[in-house]
């Protein structure tokens, strides 16, 4: 089965720097790559996917690299905010299933 | 849309209850998942439904556990007999493909 690697599991920033959190992946078979956002007693919330035939989205602050040979993606965090404060975690998806991170807590201090 | 209604949103039980969490998927979707989520373990399928079939109960821990869907708008996850290993945030998400997830609020359950 897949299994996907997240790190840092923690991450503090300044508000206003960038913050970039990593994920790895091992099954080349895995075509999808969302990005959750987990506030404190919430359901995780999709912020930016990123399909296996593209290299880079962007979506406002938030961006998402895919590098398909090194089985690896990462998100952008730009001009951080308080309020991007929470855990966030990468999945990666083949036949169906949905294979998480371990997560990253961020906290962005004012 | 409300979202992926869960209920209820906190439950506390004794070891060797039962235990009945209860979700609203969003209108129109045809998938359905059940996830679990702990510090040790992080976010794990337990098992998902394609038009209120299910499809994938691999994750389902033990026999304790059981899930129906007896139509598309909601769908009950069952733990019986309850044990405090089984205390987590549960989740369950709904998507109109296989390959989309909105997650609902959670049930945090505490099982003494």
């Amino acid at each position: 089965g897949e299994n996907v690697e997240q790190h840092p599991s923690t991450l503090s920033v300044q508000e206003g720097d960038s913050a970039v959190i990593k994920c790895t992946y091992s099954d080349s078979a895995s075509n999808y790559f969302p990005w959750y956002k987990q506030e404190l007693g919430k359901g995780p919330q999709l912020i930016i996917d990123i399909r296996s035939n593209v290299g880079e989205k962007k979506d406002q602050r938030i961006a998402v690299t895919l590098n398909k040979t090194a089985k690896h993606f990462s998100l952008h965090i730009t001009e951080t905010q308080p309020e991007d404060s929470a855990v966030y975690f990468c999945a990666a998806y083949n036949f169906n299933k949905f294979y998480f991170g371990s997560g990253t807590k961020l906290n962005v201090k004012p | 849309d409300a979202g992926v209604i869960q209920s209820p949103r906190h439950e506390v039980t004794e070891m060797g209850q039962e235990v009945t969490l209860r979700c609203k998927p969003i209108s129109g979707h045809d998938y359905l998942f059940w996830y679990r989520q702990t510090m040790m373990r992080g976010l794990e399928l337990l098992i998902y439904f394609n038009n209120n079939v299910p499809i994938d109960d691999s994750g389902m821990p033990e026999d304790r556990f059981s899930a129906k869907m007896p139509n598309a708008s909601f769908s009950t996850l069952k733990i019986q007999p309850s044990e405090p290993r089984d205390s987590a945030v549960y989740f369950c998400a709904s998507g109109n493909g296989a390959d989309t997830q909105y997650f609902g609020p959670g049930t945090r359950l505490t099982v003494l």
